[in-house]
């Protein structure tokens, strides 16, 4: 049982580009989170997704950003026109039953570099 | 004012010596999770707590909800316990993060 895998590990993108990150949770696990660790700092939630739906992007900023998570296939975190500022390390987590579940398991993150 | 502090923020240890990392939140919660971010970035969760105390092999982890507080004790420490350990209270559909404790053991 693979477990949460994030793909690309490393990803350099020139400012104005677009990125995705994936994230496909382990199996059987429909739950899925994005968090953000910027330089320096620590963790910071961005969106909750269960598939095919939005539950809570509090985290997410207004612009540019959006996540989706299938039916079928990876959940998606796509950054449109990055910056600078958006270099940083996205992790994914996912786990069966929400965060009432007794484990939270962790993707190994992507390394954004906008350049 | 964050709504985690982390305490301490860096730790040195001589091998085998008891640690102690103290965490304390501001924001009403139902559990709390411990992680653990090794070098390189992978993160794995090594508790979640909403009362009381919970054991794993050389790690415990305790939380007082009335008084907003966790402690994570690592006991007889290794080389191999080096990483940032994270606190992360858990309210509604998500986390919020203290900054880390960086801790590294000396063989």
């Amino acid at each position: 049982n693979a477990g949460v895998m994030q793909n690309p590990r490393h990803l350099v993108r020139r400012r104005g580009q677009e990125a995705r990150l994936r994230c496909s949770p382990m199996k059987g696990h429909s739950h899925v989170y994005w968090y953000r660790q910027l330089p320096e700092e620590g963790l910071k939630f961005m969106v909750y997704l269960q598939k095919e739906n939005i539950i809570d992007e509090s985290g997410m900023p207004k612009e540019r950003f959006s996540a989706e998570f299938p039916k079928e296939g990876p959940s998606i975190l796509r950054i449109q026109q990055v910056v600078r500022g958006d270099s940083a390390a996205y992790f994914c987590a996912s786990s069966p039953l929400g965060l009432a579940n007794e484990k939270l398991f962790f993707g190994s993150g992507t390394q954004l570099s906008v350049l | 004012k964050n709504e985690v502090e982390q305490s301490p923020q860096n730790l040195t240890a001589q091998e085998g010596e008891f640690i102690t990392i103290n965490c304390s939140y501001s924001v009403g919660i139902s559990a709390l999770h411990w992680l653990q971010q090794h070098p390189g970035g992978g993160i794995v969760s090594l508790f979640m707590l909403s009362s009381g105390k919970k054991k794993h092999g050389r790690l415990i982890a305790t939380i007082n909800i009335q008084e907003k507080h966790s402690s994570l004790h690592i006991t007889a420490s290794h080389p191999r316990d080096s990483a940032v350990y994270i606190c992360a209270p858990m309210g509604g559909n998500q986390f919020y993060f203290g900054t880390g404790t960086s801790l590294t053991v000396i063989p």
